[in-house]
């Protein structure tokens, strides 16, 4: 399996709901990113998972809260967005050497994301 | 401040007509450099990943190439089939505080026209 699974693929929600975006990986890979995509523009990072743990959180809202339950999952949840949330949510994952260091042979594996639009 | 550069912004082409795609990076101490494709709606198809100066990987009419300042994606041939949107990105290095950093570029959106 060489993929990252996202779901769902769309997600229409008010400013009130609470939602969880999803993210699966069955390649063994030990690092795991949230990336938001506005239009036109490129990926931004959001979070970044190391075995696990919580590596990088780059000044996101608390609206945005990550999970890593174990090593194949990654999660996002969602609450009390805003309009301007909305966007493409990427995941993607990586191998990572020992200390830490992401593997730079093939780069990131990205899922095909979720479209998120907020109303 | 680290940056990444690709122009042009839109390029379209005939079918069959070569072209190149330009990155241009500021990051210090490269890690390396990546090339992916993307489709409209859809997540980001990793392509090549490029290390040092004078490496070039081809893959079917692809060709990425790697200078001290900047990368070429050389298409050649082109079909309507390739047309997406090409992103780079460089990997900075790792320290404390910037663990597995990406740089991406805002890509070049090439339209192959039959």
């Amino acid at each position: 399996d060489t993929e990252v699974t996202q779901t769902p693929k769309h997600l229409v929600m008010g400013m009130t709901n609470k939602k969880s975006l999803k993210c699966e990986q069955h390649m063994g890979h030990r690092a795991m990113y949230w990336y938001k995509q506005k239009a036109k523009k490129p990926p931004e990072l959001m979070f970044v998972y190391s075995y696990e743990k919580l590596s990088i959180n780059e000044s996101v809202p608390s609206r945005f809260s990550p999970e890593c339950p174990n090593s194949s999952l990654l999660n996002l949840h969602l609450h009390a967005l805003q309009p301007e949330d909305s966007a493409l949510y990427l995941c993607a994952s990586s191998q990572v050497k020992s200390g830490g260091q992401a593997s730079l042979n093939y780069g990131y594996t990205f899922g095909s994301g979720t479209r998120l639009t907020v109303v | 401040e680290d940056q990444v550069t690709q122009s042009p912004e839109a390029l379209r082409l005939q079918e069959g007509e070569s072209s190149s795609l330009n990155c241009s990076y500021t990051v210090s101490g490269l890690r390396g450099l990546f090339w992916y494709r993307q489709d409209p709606g859809k997540g980001p198809e990793f392509l090549f990943t490029l290390y040092s100066a004078g490496e070039e990987k081809e893959k079917e009419r692809l060709k990425a190439t790697l200078t001290k300042k900047e990368s070429f994606l050389h298409i050649t041939a082109p079909k309507p089939e390739d047309s997406a949107t090409y992103l780079c990105a460089v990997q900075a290095p790792i320290y404390e505080g910037n663990f597995n950093k990406f740089y991406f570029g805002s890509g070049t959106k090439l339209n192959v026209k039959p």
